[in-house]
């Protein structure tokens, strides 16, 4: 069955610093992967996507994320992390059946200054 | 601003009655996809309808109904309500259908749906 998951609950990092959300994901074929955000009290918001090509796509707000095939990842990452950048972050692999997406259980991104 | 439109954005009702959510896609976007936010289940896919047709079906319950109309807004109907069904609903729209879907959704703000 194709599913994705995300580790961490909760990740903390000082501002400033890296900051790398975790993604792991089980699908036949090719994935299609993609990471969202939701800022508090608001709708999700596409950030990125990997279909095919660099194994390093960079996507909205200084985020990009690397699809390694072999450990079947595809971790968000930031080089300096702002307080800004605290929100809750959705990954998720497209359905090879039906094209829906499957999502993973989010992670809540706390920037402390 | 996702150029998505959701109302009403807070609900509250009780056990038993029936509601109905609003959604307004993004111009141009034939794609309305709905989807339930809850804290011990995440984000759910319940249905998704392609210029009037439904596309697909995720985990939506029998109580729950949705249409998508001419002009392309959607309307999800959910009755019977339980204490269980409080939740955030989504709507998000895309231009694609199906296998041409690239995966960027366009989401609205929610509307947040209490049963007491």
């Amino acid at each position: 069955a194709q599913s994705v998951a995300q580790p961490e609950d909760q990740v903390n990092v000082a501002e400033g610093n890296p900051l790398t959300v975790k993604c792991t994901y089980s699908v036949s074929g090719n994935p299609y992967l993609f990471w969202y955000v939701q800022y508090p009290n608001r709708g999700l918001q596409f950030l990125l996507k990997y279909i095919t090509g660099d194994n390093l796509v960079k996507g909205s707000y200084g985020f990009e994320a690397e699809f390694n095939k072999s450990q079947t990842s595809f971790h968000l990452k930031k080089p300096s992390a702002l307080v800004s950048d605290s929100a809750l972050y959705f990954c998720a692999v497209r359905d090879r059946s039906n094209y829906q997406l499957i999502w993973g259980a989010g992670t809540k991104l706390i920037i402390k200054p | 601003d996702s150029g998505v439109t959701q109302t009403p954005k807070h609900l509250i009702t009780a056990t038993g009655q029936r509601v109905t959510l609003r959604c307004s896609p993004r111009s141009g976007d034939l794609s309305v996809y709905w989807y339930q936010q809850s804290l011990d289940q995440g984000l759910q896919f319940l249905i998704q309808y392609y210029n009037g047709e439904e596309r697909a079906k995720g985990n939506i319950l029998e109580r729950f109904s949705a249409q998508q109309f001419p002009d392309l807004h959607s309307e999800l109907n959910l009755s019977s309500l339980e204490l269980g069904d409080s939740a955030l609903y989504f709507c998000a729209s895309s231009v694609q259908g199906a296998g041409d879907f690239t995966g960027e959704l366009f989401f609205g703000e929610g509307s947040r749906l209490t049963v007491l």
